[in-house]
């Protein structure tokens, strides 16, 4: 099993519309969970950290369900320059290793 | 200036060559890395550098190798690459917080190609 698992996508949704990704991790011991937008051939930037009471920023929640060990992304009405790939991030440090992990990203296309 | 800055932007070298990588971080950060990322696959971390001590290699071959003089700079050497090495070197920096972790903040990337 992969140690942080998302659906690759690419969804593909109209301007306005709502959409959730999901996240999954096996580390049942990870604490830092975070969400990464990266667009086509640059660096992944931070699009929000996710805590456990679950949290908001403009058209984005971020949620975190620890029984079911899986994170969530929602964007509410989407624009074009939201398309992207949306990176889950979660930490490993149960492991003993020392850095965060990576999923292999959501695709997200927003269609006019 | 910008939080992370990698140069060279791109790079082409072939199998017998030897080139660096170089990341500077303005962030004040205690943790520096190098990712790897090819295509269609997650970034694979590489090695990790806390005070500028080496605190882990993620089993990279000895082609590749780190140096990190200081919490601000971090080199990665590279010699006698293969073609599968071609891909988006990531630089990275963060605040180690103990048993929680600081969000990344990432360099520009260098694009590697090589021939």
């Amino acid at each position: 099993r992969k140690e942080v698992e998302q659906d690759p996508g690419p969804f593909n949704v109209p301007e306005g519309a709502t959409v959730a990704f999901n996240c999954t991790y096996s580390n049942s011991a990870s604490q830092s969970f975070f969400w990464y937008r990266q667009d086509c051939r640059k660096e992944p930037k931070l699009l929000m950290s996710v805590y456990s009471s679950g949290n908001e920023d403009g058209r984005f929640t971020a949620q975190l369900n620890r029984a079911s060990q899986y994170i969530s992304l929602l964007i509410r009405d989407s624009k074009l320059s939201d398309s992207a790939t949306y990176l889950c991030v979660v930490n490993e440090r149960d492991t003993g290793r020392r850095a965060l992990t990576f999923g292999s990203g959501t695709r997200l296309q927003v269609q006019p | 200036e910008t939080g992370v800055t990698q140069t060279p932007r791109h790079l082409v070298m072939g199998m017998t060559n030897k080139k660096s990588l170089k990341c500077e971080q303005h962030l004040g950060h205690n943790a520096m890395y190098w990712y790897k990322q090819s295509a269609k696959k997650p970034l694979e971390l590489m090695f990790v550098y806390n005070f500028k001590e080496q605190t882990e290699n993620n089993s990279v071959p000895s082609r590749f190798s780190p140096e990190c003089p200081n919490s601000s700079h971090l080199f990665l050497h590279l010699h006698t690459l293969q073609p599968e090495d071609s891909a988006l070197y990531l630089c990275a920096s963060s605040q180690e917080l103990g048993q929680r972790y600081s969000p990344l903040h990432f360099g520009n990337g260098t694009r590697l190609t090589v021939t």
